[in-house]
């Protein structure tokens, strides 16, 4: 069954570096997502992206967050300077077309140091 | 403010011990109710799409259903692989966004 895949599993960095995540939507998909959860907390929407243009962010998706579709298969979320508290599983999701439901990936757990 | 609230938050069971997970929502015009499960250390694994009030869908021992304001998750004789945590989302906006409840953690003990 084709899957959503999500690299690296684990990134550790020093805050201030910048961090890229990587994201493989499921292939014929046309809706791409971020989402994050803090530990203990709930699944957060950050940013959703469509016809190659972000469509929605969240108010946690500021100028520190840029989203990208390089190529036809991958997703990537970027963060300029991260801070302490960008430290969450960063979760991607992908779905197919309107009303159909999202699927996520195994995220990335991002530690900053 | 659009809000999901999951409750109990958790549910410790027996084995074939049926039981009930609760996600009450108060939202404007409701697009759909997603049920999703989420393993430790997994992404949520979805389960179930409902879109209008007396909706059910059923999977294995899983069943959902759904009312104008709340939707139901029954675990009919659940086994130990059935322990995880079970998140609720209802879409909002244009299609574009899940906003997630805190979960159920369901553990069952054989």
């Amino acid at each position: 069954e084709p899957e959503v895949t999500q690299t690296p599993s684990h990134q550790v960095t020093q805050m201030g570096q910048e961090v890229i995540l990587r994201c493989v939507p499921i292939s014929n998909h046309l809706y791409f997502y971020w989402y994050r959860q803090i530990l203990g907390q709930k699944v957060e929407f950050l940013v959703s992206f469509y016809n190659n243009e972000i469509s929605e962010k969240s108010e946690i998706f500021d100028d520190q967050f840029s989203v990208e579709r390089p190529d036809g298969s991958n997703f990537t979320l970027k963060i300029r300077s991260t801070k302490l508290e960008d430290s969450a599983m960063y979760f991607c999701a992908s779905k197919e077309g309107a009303g159909q439901p999202q699927h996520f990936g195994d995220g990335t757990r991002l530690s900053i140091l | 403010e659009d809000q999901v609230t999951q409750s109990p938050e958790a549910l410790r069971l027996q084995e074939g011990e049926s039981s009930s997970l609760n996600c009450s929502y108060t939202v404007s015009g409701l697009r759909g109710l997603f049920w999703y499960r989420q393993d430790p250390g997994k992404g949520p694994e979805f389960l179930f799409t409902l879109y209008s009030a007396g909706e059910e869908k059923e999977k294995e021992r899983l069943k959902a259903t759904l009312t104008k304001k709340e939707s139901f998750l029954h675990i009919t004789a659940p086994k130990p692989e059935d322990s995880a945590t079970y998140l609720c989302a209802v879409l909002l906006g244009g299609d574009y966004k899940l906003s997630f409840g805190a979960g159920t953690t369901v553990t069952v003990r054989a």
